[in-house]
Formats: C-alpha cells, sequence, structure tokens
C-alpha cells in the first residue's frame, strides 16, 4: 500500500487560511469515509483532528475542516495560530483490514 | 484518565527480536481496536498492525509475518512481539485506540523506540 501524497509544506500568516490536500486512489480515499487527520510537534505523539472525514474532536477547535471530493481529502486550518504550527498527517482506511498514512506536511506560521 | 503507557523497545542487532507493550487505562482494549504506528527518523507515520475487539488481526505488509499483535484481557495490555528485525524496522512506535472502528486513532501513547544495529 503506498502512502497517500501531500504537499511537503504550506504556510500562511496568522489569521489566514491554509489548506492541505491529500491525494489517494479509488482503493482508499475513494472507498471509504473513513479519513481522519493528525497534528504532530516535534517530539510528541500525534493527536487527531479530524475523523470521519469531517468530524472534528471534542476539544478541537472549529477552525479546523474536513472534506473529501472523490480521490483528495483536505483539511482546512482558518484563522491560523502560531500553535497550529507543525506536522500533519492523512490517514484513511486502504481495504484489505488496513491503513495508510499520508507523507505529512509541515504547515508554518509566517 | 483515559491513557495507554508503552513500555519495551531499545537497541536490537539485526535478526533479533523484541517485546513492546502498550496498557491501557480508564477503558478496555478488548472493547476497541487497537493499532500499532511506527515512525522512522526524520519520517512520517506508517500504519503496522491492529487488533480488532473480537480478536482478529491484520498486519502491513512490511511486517507480516515477522511481527504479531496480541492482547492480554486481564491485565488490559496490548503487546507487539517483533522478530527478524531489520534496520529498516528502526523508528518510534506507537501505541493507538482506534475507538470508532474507522482507523482513526483518538488516543496515542507516548511512544516507544527500536533501533536495529550491529
Amino acid at each position: 500500500q503506498s502512502a497517500l501524497t501531500q504537499p511537503r509544506s504550506v504556510s500562511g500568516s496568522p489569521g489566514q487560511s491554509v489548506t492541505i490536500s491529500c491525494t489517494g486512489t479509488s482503493g482508499d480515499i475513494g472507498a471509504y469515509n473513513f479519513v481522519s487527520w493528525y497534528q504532530q510537534h516535534p517530539g510528541k505523539a500525534p493527536k487527531v483532528v479530524i475523523y470521519d472525514v469531517s468530524k472534528r474532536p471534542s476539544g478541537v477547535p472549529d477552525r479546523f475542516s474536513g472534506s473529501k471530493s472523490a480521490n483528495t481529502a483536505s483539511l482546512t486550518i482558518s484563522g491560523l495560530q502560531a500553535e497550529d504550527e507543525g506536522d500533519y498527517y492523512c490517514c484513511s482506511y486502504a481495504g484489505s483490514f488496513s491503513g495508510v498514512f499520508g507523507t505529512g506536511t509541515k504547515v508554518t506560521v509566517l | 484518565e483515559v491513557q495507554v503507557v508503552q513500555s519495551g523497545g531499545g537497541l536490537v542487532q539485526p535478526g533479533g527480536s523484541l517485546r513492546l507493550s502498550c496498557a491501557a487505562s480508564g477503558f478496555t482494549v478488548w472493547d476497541n481496536y487497537m493499532s500499532w504506528v511506527r515512525q522512522a527518523p526524520m519520517g512520517g507515520l506508517e500504519w503496522v498492525s491492529v487488533i480488532y475487539s473480537g480478536g482478529s488481526t491484520y498486519y502491513a505488509d512490511s511486517v507480516r509475518g515477522r511481527f504479531t499483535i496480541s492482547r492480554d484481557n486481564f491485565n488490559n495490555t496490548v503487546y507487539l512481539h517483533m522478530n527478524d528485525l531489520r534496520a529498516d524496522d528502526t523508528a518510534v512506535y506507537f501505541c493507538a485506540r482506534d475507538r470508532s472502528a474507522s482507523y482513526a486513532f483518538d488516543i496515542w501513547g507516548q511512544g516507544t523506540t527500536v533501533t536495529v544495529s550491529s
């Protein structure tokens, strides 16, 4: 199973919006509504910010939103804040009882 | 508090074996899907294995036949038994709970480092 494709980096100024794409195939993202997104800070465990494509866990700010179209999922961070800086990974159920993560995107707050 | 605490890991020679542990508190492992995810140095996340609430187990192609996931319901602990370790197994290994059975991981362990080197 190949990793899902994400841009290496995105950046934005405080208050702006950034969107991270996550491209898979008709066998993973395109086939299931089981896409999740994780924020990871250096040396820390990942933290889920979106699950089941667009659901937000309790405690996650509503500036985080998710969507999906065909084989591509997206995470949008609106009203970017300094604490949003970090690495972000998408993940999808890939069929055959397996999961697959994205390549990761570094978000920089300018 | 709902959490998982990991133990195990360390330095092992190529071809060696190691066992990682993931002790849960605040929830029961047998009611949830529990996965292992790893992260190579300066690398991305890689899903490794899962044990379903019903006991079925599944693996990534990269570890199938060498790694075994199991659980001890009495001790509320999940294990990852790793055999025939290779240099490219070097990574930080995370234990994670998938509460919604959708490969979305809401509780993560602190991570444990496995280094395979001679």
